[in-house]
């Protein structure tokens, strides 16, 4: 059972434009969400994240929106540059009984921003 | 401060052979996570170390993975009885110390190869 479903697989963007990646989510109890940014060789690198009693994040470029109801979670990446190709990931965690945060992922999206 | 650092880089062994993977956390971060990347896909949880125990290690795939964190810092990830199937980034991630404890930072993981 995949629990955080991601799409597109991958996405190819004018220089300027904006890329939209989604994600839903099956398990309620999860509430944290965040955007993770990977580029091939090295770590995932946190980008943005979201709980789920606001519906809106931004930060900078990068915007999240959440709509609670519908279980699904989306990254904007407004003014997308070639720098921002990279592998982007949605994860979510909830508090286990053990303490653990341990982050469930989605599948990932490729980005590629072409000049 | 400097990032979570994992050793080696690169792995290569043979099939059957016992391997054992490194990963030094952000200083003062209590929480440790091990992940287990497989190529085109997203992390998947394998350990949670809240100090020096194992509290979560639900995510281990079978007995032959075990991870100690004996002093609370440095963990190892030790595989016995490699198998094909193993080959993947094993990434490590920690948190805690000032920021919210489900904020997970990464390493840049050791790519394992089982011939």
């Amino acid at each position: 059972q995949q629990q955080v479903k991601q799409s597109p697989q991958s996405l190819i963007v004018q220089k300027g434009g904006i890329s939209i990646i989604n994600c839903a989510y099956e398990n309620t109890a999860f509430d944290y969400f965040p955007w993770y940014q990977q580029f091939p060789g090295k770590g995932p690198a946190l980008l943005i994240a979201i709980r789920p009693d606001v519906s809106e994040k931004k930060e900078g470029r990068f915007t999240i929106s959440f709509n609670k109801s519908a279980k699904q979670f989306s990254l904007h990446i407004m003014d997308s540059q070639p720098g921002d190709s990279a592998t982007y990931f949605c994860a979510a965690s909830r508090a286990s009984g053990a303490g653990s945060y341990q982050l469930t992922f989605g599948k990932g999206t490729k980005l590629s921003v072409i000049p | 401060g400097a990032g979570v650092s994992q050793t080696p880089s690169n792995k290569v062994t043979e099939k059957g052979k016992y391997v054992e993977l490194r990963c030094d956390p952000i200083s003062g971060h209590t929480a440790l996570y091990w992940y287990r990347q497989s190529l085109g896909q997203g992390p998947e949880f394998l350990i949670y170390f809240q100090g020096t125990g194992a509290a979560d290690d639900s995510g281990l795939p079978n007995d032959r993975f075990f991870a100690v964190r004996p002093e609370g810092s440095v963990s190892t990830l030790k595989i016995q009885r490699t198998e094909r199937g193993d080959s993947a980034v094993y990434l490590c991630a920690s948190a805690g110390g000032r920021l919210a404890t489900n904020e997970q930072f990464f390493g840049p993981g050791t790519r394992l190869t089982v011939l």
